[in-house]
């Protein structure tokens, strides 16, 4: 099992949307978490982090995390054509080590 | 991005020979990483180091060795360079745990 999954998409949503991006991942002792954006033919850059459960919001950008079912959220407001990319969660698994998922490729559509 | 320059950005090799890639940082951060990313399987770890001199292992660390006798520099090299080391190899530094990291603009690497 891997230590983090997400669904690959795509994802096709109108400019103005709210945007939902999800990862499950397998061990319940991970406590850190964190979103990346990658735009075609660039380096992940990285968005939010976060520690252990709740929320996280940094402008039209929410992390969730629920250590409950071991699921993390991407949430993104007023979505924009800019923000066309691939979304990849990320979880620190000890010595700072990170496992990524496979990323989920997102279109906001002007 | 971040204080990281990765050097090549691009390099095509031939099977069977060495290659090095270079990382370089000004942020002085402890941790550097050396992944890469491929189609289907997303970015996987080759090696990482936790000081001068300090490396490990990471999930894909078979053909690659690491050395970093320097803060700001961490080498990867391909010691007999296969095709199936093709991919797009990002450095990574990180200040502490918890914190994420940041990423270098990569560089892709074909071995014919």
């Amino acid at each position: 099992q891997k230590e983090v999954e997400q669904d690959p998409g795509p994802l096709s949503v109108p400019e103005g949307a709210i945007v939902s991006l999800n990862c499950t991942y397998s061990n319940s002792a991970f406590q850190y978490f964190m979103w990346y954006r990658q735009y075609s033919r660039k380096g992940p850059e990285l968005l939010m982090y976060t520690y252990s459960s709740g929320n996280k919001e940094d402008g039209r950008f929410t992390a969730q995390v629920d250590k409950s079912s071991k699921y993390i959220s991407l949430f993104i407001r007023d979505s924009q054509p800019s923000d066309s990319a691939t979304y990849l969660c990320a979880i620190e698994a000890g010595a700072n080590n990170l496992f990524f998922g496979t990323g989920t490729r997102l279109t906001v559509i002007p | 991005d971040a204080g990281i320059t990765q050097s090549p950005r691009h390099k095509v090799t031939e099977t069977g020979t060495p290659v090095t890639l270079r990382c370089h940082q000004t942020e002085n951060h402890r941790y550097m990483y050396w992944y890469r990313q491929d189609p289907g399987h997303g970015l996987r770890l080759i090696h990482y180091s936790y000081g001068v001199k300090d490396t490990d292992k990471g999930e894909v660390s078979d053909g690659y060795s690491v050395s970093r006798s320097k803060t700001e520099d961490f080498l990867l090299t391909l010691e007999s360079a296969t095709s199936s080391q093709t991919s797009v190899y990002f450095c990574a530094i990180s200040e502490s745990k918890g914190t994420g990291a940041y990423f270098g603009a990569g560089t892709r690497l074909s071995v014919l």
